[in-house]
């Protein structure tokens, strides 16, 4: 299977660090992604982590550990307009690439 | 580029009605994606294609769902007939294997009464 799992909900204040979590099963991965989708919007591409570690990106940084088949969204000094759903993908490949979602963290920020 | 265009964005339909949804790619782009979204399931892949030939349709919920791609620049995911269960947003997205991003569709917003 590609199961992907991660948090349904997380709360956290306003100029906090939150860290959402994500697992996936390691068989035919090629590469994760981290999207952002606020309600009633498309999702919106946030990183792409293909290597073993850390990509950050300004406010946002994302991890990787391919052994572990683990990755992490951090999202540093957040802000009101944080509050989002947040989609973790893993690209399986098996010839082609197959691009899977996990359920989403839906992400409250709180003042 | 405009990004990718789908169309219609909301739909209204009666159950055993037709609804055809449609997708422009963006230029270039060699992968074509349809997911299915609900706030039960989450978003769920339908099906895929590569150079416009389908990949993978395993995600496809039964024979009533059909999706074709004539062309690089034209997809269509067809549901015949409809269901109330088939109320859901439905997204397009592209990427290009060479740069690995998915870019999404504004999404096309089905209820099916």
């Amino acid at each position: 299977g590609q199961n992907i799992d991660q948090p349904t909900e997380m709360t956290a204040t306003e100029g906090a660090i939150v860290q959402i979590n994500c697992t996936y099963q390691t068989s035919g991965f090629n590469g994760l992604f981290w999207y952002q989708q606020h309600a009633g919007e498309a999702p919106t591409f946030l990183s792409y982590n293909v290597l073993d570690g850390l990509e950050e990106k300004g406010r946002f940084s994302s991890f990787l550990s391919r052994s572990k088949g683990y990755s992490y969204l951090l999202l540093k000094e957040l802000q009101m307009k944080d509050s989002a759903s947040y989609l973790c993908a893993a690209v399986f490949r098996g010839g082609y690439n197959k691009l899977i979602f996990g359920a989403g963290t839906r992400l409250a920020v709180h003042p | 580029d405009a990004g990718v265009i789908q169309s219609p964005r909301h739909e209204v339909t009666e159950m055993g009605q037709e609804v055809t949804l449609r997708c422009k790619p963006i230029s270039g782009h060699d992968y074509l994606f349809w997911y299915r979204q609900t706030m039960m399931r989450g978003l769920e892949l339908l099906i895929y294609f590569n150079n416009n030939v389908p990949i993978d349709d395993s995600g496809m919920p039964e024979d009533r769902f059909s999706a074709k791609m004539p062309n690089a620049s034209f997809s269509t995911l067809k549901i015949q007939p409809s269901e109330p269960r088939d109320s859901a947003v439905y997204f397009c997205a592209s990427m290009s294997q060479h740069t690995g991003e998915l870019f999404f569709g504004e999404g096309s917003r089905l209820t099916v009464l």
